[in-house]
């Protein structure tokens, strides 16, 4: 059945490093594909998608491209601040439910 | 704040029990979804519910059942309560169940089984 494996955490940056956090997927075709957070205490909020394959979707400084050849869609970004300490989850739409990878918690000091 | 509202919050229960969470959709969400996050197993889909049916399952036990009402919100039973029931329980929202737009979050129950 379709999955999603992304990197077990924690990742432990110091502000202002570069962030990579991996993800790959099994699925058939081609579904959709998200980037959830999920701060201390709340819900998962939507971070980024890619629909395609080769979108690049972005906000808030990350990004994250949809590979099919290497079905991934890692996230990145160029400048981590703490704010950014968070869990992040991928996740694919299969029929109308999503499935989640088991998240990686990123943890940023100042 | 992402609309969907879930109640209660936290909620501690014994073992053997049975409680009803409740999830309030965005307002003219039609689909709603429940998932359960533990540490063990993740974020897993249970159920989904569009305009009051049940339109797709996930990895739900049979102990535990749902339903959405006519005004679009859901609960979600869970009886004969154990030990590996304690999660946190969440419940999402969309607009349609074919579209591609993400679904929407709400805080989560924090159920905790003693």
């Amino acid at each position: 059945g379709d999955s999603v494996t992304q990197m077990e955490g924690p990742v432990t940056l110091s502000e202002e490093a570069f962030l990579t956090i991996n993800c790959t997927y099994t699925a058939t075709g081609y579904p959709s594909l998200f980037w959830y957070v999920q701060y201390p205490g709340e819900g998962l909020q939507l971070l980024l998608k890619a629909t395609k394959a080769d979108d690049k979707g972005s906000n808030k400084g990350f990004e994250a491209t949809y590979r099919k050849e290497t079905t991934s869609f890692h996230l990145e970004k160029g400048s981590v601040q703490v704010s950014d300490s968070a869990v992040y989850f991928c996740a694919l739409r299969a029929g109308t439910a999503l499935i989640f990878g088991k998240g990686t918690t990123l943890s940023v000091s100042s | 704040d992402s609309g969907v509202t879930q109640t209660p919050k936290h909620l501690i229960t014994a073992t053997g029990q049975r409680v009803t969470l409740r999830c309030s959709p965005r307002s003219g969400d039609l689909s709603v979804y429940w998932y359960q996050q533990s540490l063990d197993q993740g974020l897993q889909f249970l159920i989904q519910y569009y305009n009051g049916e049940e339109r797709a399952k996930g990895n739900i036990l049979e102990r535990f059942s749902a339903q959405q009402f006519p005004d679009l919100h859901s609960e979600l039973n869970l009886s004969s309560l154990e030990l590996g029931d304690s999660a946190l329980y969440f419940c999402a929202s969309k607009r349609l169940d074919t579209d591609i737009t993400e679904a929407f979050f709400g805080q989560g129950t924090r159920l905790t089984v003693v």
